[in-house]
């Protein structure tokens, strides 16, 4: 089974702080992604990325950055956080080679910014 | 640049009953269709998904998707539902020209009350 585990669960962060949300895939896939979900609004992409050091913005990359240091991990990072990314943050993974557009999720961070 | 409708927001039904979410795609080639679930604090988990050959799929907990397109839909069916289907529905289409470019565009989601 394809595994995408995410650091936290749940994060609670003041205004201002660097935040650091991890994303682990564990089935060598080439192509991981972030998205943010809020009510009413669906998934929306922020960044992913399709190889090691590769990175392309998504739909709403503005506050964020990432990095993909190793082929199993993709950082998003909030360099100054601020209370309208409070959300649901979700880490998803795929694999080039099956060609099939296919997604495997991570369980999901809420993150909490006061 | 493709997109996906979910033109219901909620959705309520009885234990029992049939069930239709319906999903409406823009895409110009065949698309790869896909339905996720999403129970409440848990990541999307892949219901079923469509991308050549019958155009009813079946996926699993007794969902299936007919891809229709003449109509550009891909609504999904269960003629039964359970309680433990309460949970929000996302429609996704993939499209692109490969390489990089696997990224899925999401429909806003419908949410699914189930009552007794």
């Amino acid at each position: 089974d394809v595994k995408v585990t995410q650091s936290s669960r749940y994060l609670v962060k003041r205004t201002g702080e660097k935040v650091f949300l991890e994303c682990v895939q564990d089935m060598d896939h080439e192509n991981m992604f972030w998205y943010r979900q809020d009510p009413g609004l669906g998934l929306r992409l922020i960044y992913f990325s399709y190889d090691v050091k590769m990175k392309e913005k998504g739909d709403i990359p503005e506050g964020y950055s990432v990095s993909r240091e190793k082929k199993e991990r993709f950082s998003l990072i909030l360099e100054s956080a601020s209370t309208n990314q409070t959300s649901m943050y979700l880490c998803a993974s795929s694999s080039y080679w099956d060609r099939d557009y296919e997604q495997y999720f991570g369980p999901g961070t809420r993150l909490t910014v006061t | 640049a493709q997109s996906v409708t979910q033109p219901d927001i909620h959705i309520t039904v009885s234990e029992g009953a049939s069930l239709e979410l319906r999903c409406n795609y823009s895409y110009g080639a065949t698309p790869y269709l896909f339905w996720y679930v999403q129970s409440p604090g848990q990541g999307l988990q892949l219901l079923l998904k469509y991308f050549s050959g019958d155009t009813l799929v079946q996926g699993i907990k007794g969902f299936e998707a007919e891809f229709k397109r003449s109509q550009s839909s891909f609504n999904l069916r269960k003629p039964s539902v359970h309680w433990s289907d309460a949970a929000e529905y996302f429609c996704a289409v993939g499209a692109g020209s490969g390489g990089s470019n696997y990224k899925l565009t999401f429909g806003k989601g419908t949410l699914l009350t189930v009552n007794p």
